[in-house]
């Protein structure tokens, strides 16, 4: 079974730093790009970044690019998502998933989705 | 912010037929396919359609997609109490150079 698991919850305080975690399992981790997802509290789904995990090539959202870092470690099939300094506003629920692209990557779509990791923010 | 705009709710009666719609542009929906995902309260969201109209393996027959100009729609027929839920329709955005998402849509079945 193809599966992304997410790591579990987090609390920080403001100006901390942080990195989540996302494992893929059942596939060739290093054949499908992985994205992140935030959705903040009663809020929709906004893309954040993607990863291509068999050359850690990444592309950043303009409204998330510099304040947050995308990474994978092929080795364990695990790509992360980290923080500098966190702020109140970045807490939210972020999701990882699988990219799954035919005709040279013109048509693509996300699937499975990980479980969803919550970040919560406050001093 | 959201470029692919979706009615914020929708409802029906079990058996009933609803359709939503997503409206962008000839950067995302125009030159792009649209892929739509359903999120049940408190869960992940999950593939329902891709490629405008197709069917992962386990979606029911009853949810289907169509995509004309730089519009797109979904329809679920014969609504379910199990199909209360969050739906998101998503494309490529040449423009941005990046993936945005519609602006949501609650399925309240009465």
């Amino acid at each position: 079974e193809v599966q992304l698991v997410q790591s579990g919850a987090e609390v920080k305080k403001p100006g901390e730093s942080l990195r989540i975690s996302c494992k893929g399992s059942g596939y060739s981790f290093t054949s499908f790009w992985i994205i992140w997802v935030r959705q903040m509290p009663g809020k929709g789904l906004e893309w954040m970044a993607r990863i291509d995990p068999s050359d850690s090539y990444t592309d950043y959202s303009p409204s998330f690019q510099g304040h947050v870092t995308i990474s994978a470690d092929h080795s364990i099939s695990t790509a992360y998502l980290q923080w500098s300094s966190l702020k109140a506003s970045d807490t939210a629920m972020y999701f990882c998933a699988r990219r799954i692209a035919v005709a040279g990557g013109a048509v693509d779509w996300f699937d499975p989705w990980g479980q969803g990791t919550l970040v919560t923010v406050s001093s | 912010q959201s470029v692919l705009t979706q009615p914020p709710s929708a409802s029906g009666t079990p058996g009933q037929r609803v359709t939503i719609s997503c409206s962008g542009s000839s950067s995302n929906i125009g030159n792009n396919t649209v892929n739509w995902y359903q999120q049940l309260p408190g869960t992940a969201p999950k593939l329902l359609l891709y490629t405008n109209n197709q069917r992962p393996s386990g979606v029911p027959d009853r949810f289907s997609g169509s995509k004309s100009g730089t519009s797109a729609s979904l329809a679920i027929s014969g609504l379910q109490s199990e199909d209360e839920a969050d739906y998101y329709c998503a494309a490529w955005d040449d423009s941005l150079n990046g993936y945005v998402f519609g602006t949501g849509t609650k399925v309240t079945v009465l």
